[in-house]
């Protein structure tokens, strides 16, 4: 079964300064992995995905991740926080074999910035 | 391009009834996925349909159920409602094969 670890349910940085959101997976086949950020009383919006492309991926509004597989992470990071980054962000994967579209979440981490 | 429309946004029913939700992707996609989101058990998979077939289940009881039409657009059914069914459920829509799900808002059902 697949299933990705957030670490840090909860992660305060100052305005200015890297934002670093850990996520750690396990999959017994090669991964599809997202991360989705979550505003207050609302959906889920993509920030990126990794598809065994390039293991570096740029998303949105200067966010991105790096696919490690031998540290099995794929840890989400944009160099300067913006208020406007204070959110909940979801690191999910899915094996996404045909006929599979089912993302599994990680408890998710609430990301507080101090102005 | 429309995105995924949730409705109703809000809904409080009482312990025993049942619930309806809808779901309406965004045009062209054909997967519709549904997710429960609660404080205590985070997100959650709940059913997956493509071209009205269900494809994928959670690990949810039968009282949970699910159907989609013609034009993609999906419902989720609730029936004999408990406490612990209230939530944030979310539906999402993807082309398919792979690509990316796009959310809607989600319906914030309460029961009482």
């Amino acid at each position: 079964a697949q299933s990705v670890t957030q670490l840090g349910s909860h992660v305060s940085v100052s305005e200015g300064a890297l934002v670093l959101l850990r996520c750690n997976y396990s999959s017994s086949v090669p991964p599809y992995l997202f991360w989705y950020v979550q505003y207050p009383n609302q959906g889920l919006q993509l920030l990126l995905k990794y598809t065994s492309a390039a293991t570096l991926v740029k998303g949105i509004n200067g966010f991105e991740a790096e696919f490690k597989k031998s540290e099995t992470s794929f840890h989400l990071t944009k160099p300067s926080a913006h208020m406007s980054d204070a959110a909940e962000y979801f690191c999910a994967v899915s094996d996404l074999n045909f006929g599979n579209e089912k993302l599994t979440f990680g408890t998710g981490t609430r990301l507080t910035i101090i102005p | 391009k429309a995105g995924v429309t949730q409705t109703p946004r809000y809904l409080i029913k009482t312990r025993g009834q049942q619930v309806t939700l809808s779901c309406s992707p965004i045009s062209g996609h054909r997967s519709v996925s549904w997710y429960q989101q609660t404080p205590g058990q985070g997100l959650q998979f709940l059913f997956e349909y493509f071209s009205e077939t269900q494809r994928n289940k959670g690990n949810f009881p039968g009282r949970f159920s699910g159907r989609q039409f013609s034009n993609s657009r999906s419902e989720m059914n609730v029936s004999t409602l408990e406490l612990g069914d209230s939530a944030l459920y979310l539906c999402a829509s993807s082309l398919g094969g792979g690509s990316e799900a796009f959310f809607g808002q989600g319906t914030r059902l309460t029961v009482v």
